[in-house]
């Protein structure tokens, strides 16, 4: 199974953009990268997904390298209510033709005032 | 419109009791999982339907798990003579279909204790 290694923790000021790296080396060539975050003990809220190419939303923008194997996740003017677990997926295809997430830890996002 | 709903939110039982823990999807989706989440863990998958098949159940811990989704839409995951190490977040979630790459989204959970 593709894994992904996410830093435990990181900080960010209010107003500035936080960076949040993802490794997923042993990533396949049709295999997307999902970012999800959770607040709390609420479900986890989607908020991006890319293959290849970089992408971008209303939320963040998605960073993948050329080969794949890494990405960023960029929330470019966070605010306190960003403070969050940050969950760096990738959606693995299965023989059974289950599309299946498979979850880290994530990273704790602390946005400070 | 509304997200996938849960219930119920809460669940406390005694240890043997047999649990049921309800999934309403969002309408219209076709794909519906269970997940499991430990404290500080990120969710972790039990099973997974398309439509009424359940085609994946190969994260079902043992054979006191069970999921049904009898007529493709709310879902149901049984689970017969619980323990203690069955106490965790269960979470739902649904997408609009197995082929794309639309994204799953997922409901609140429910909080399960066993006593």
């Amino acid at each position: 199974d593709a894994k992904t290694t996410q830093p435990t923790s990181m900080d960010c000021a209010e107003g500035r953009a936080a960076n949040l790296p993802c490794n997923h080396s042993t990533i396949s060539g049709n295999e997307y990268v999902y970012w999800y975050r959770q607040i709390h003990s609420q479900g986890p809220q989607y908020i991006i997904h890319g293959l290849k190419n970089n992408e971008t939303n209303e939320m963040a923008s998605l960073i993948i390298t050329e080969d794949r194997k890494s990405s960023t996740l960029i929330l470019p003017h966070a605010t306190l209510r960003d403070t969050a677990v940050y969950y760096c997926i990738v959606r693995k295809y299965t023989t059974s033709g289950t599309y299946k997430y498979i979850f880290g830890t994530g990273t704790r996002l602390k946005v400070l005032a | 419109g509304a997200g996938v709903s849960q219930s119920p939110r809460y669940k406390v039982t005694k240890r043997g009791q047999d649990v049921a823990l309800r999934c309403d999807p969002i309408s219209g989706h076709v794909s519906l999982y269970w997940y499991r989440q430990a404290l500080g863990q990120g969710p972790e998958f039990l099973t997974y339907f398309n439509y009424e098949a359940q085609q994946d159940k190969s994260g079902l811990p043992n054979d006191r798990f069970s999921a049904e989704r009898p007529e493709g839409s709310i879902s149901t995951l049984t689970i017969q003579r619980t323990e203690q190490r069955d106490s965790a977040m269960y979470r739902c979630a649904s997408s609009l279909a197995i082929g794309s790459n639309q994204p799953q989204h997922f409901g609140d959970g429910t909080r399960l204790s066993i006593l």
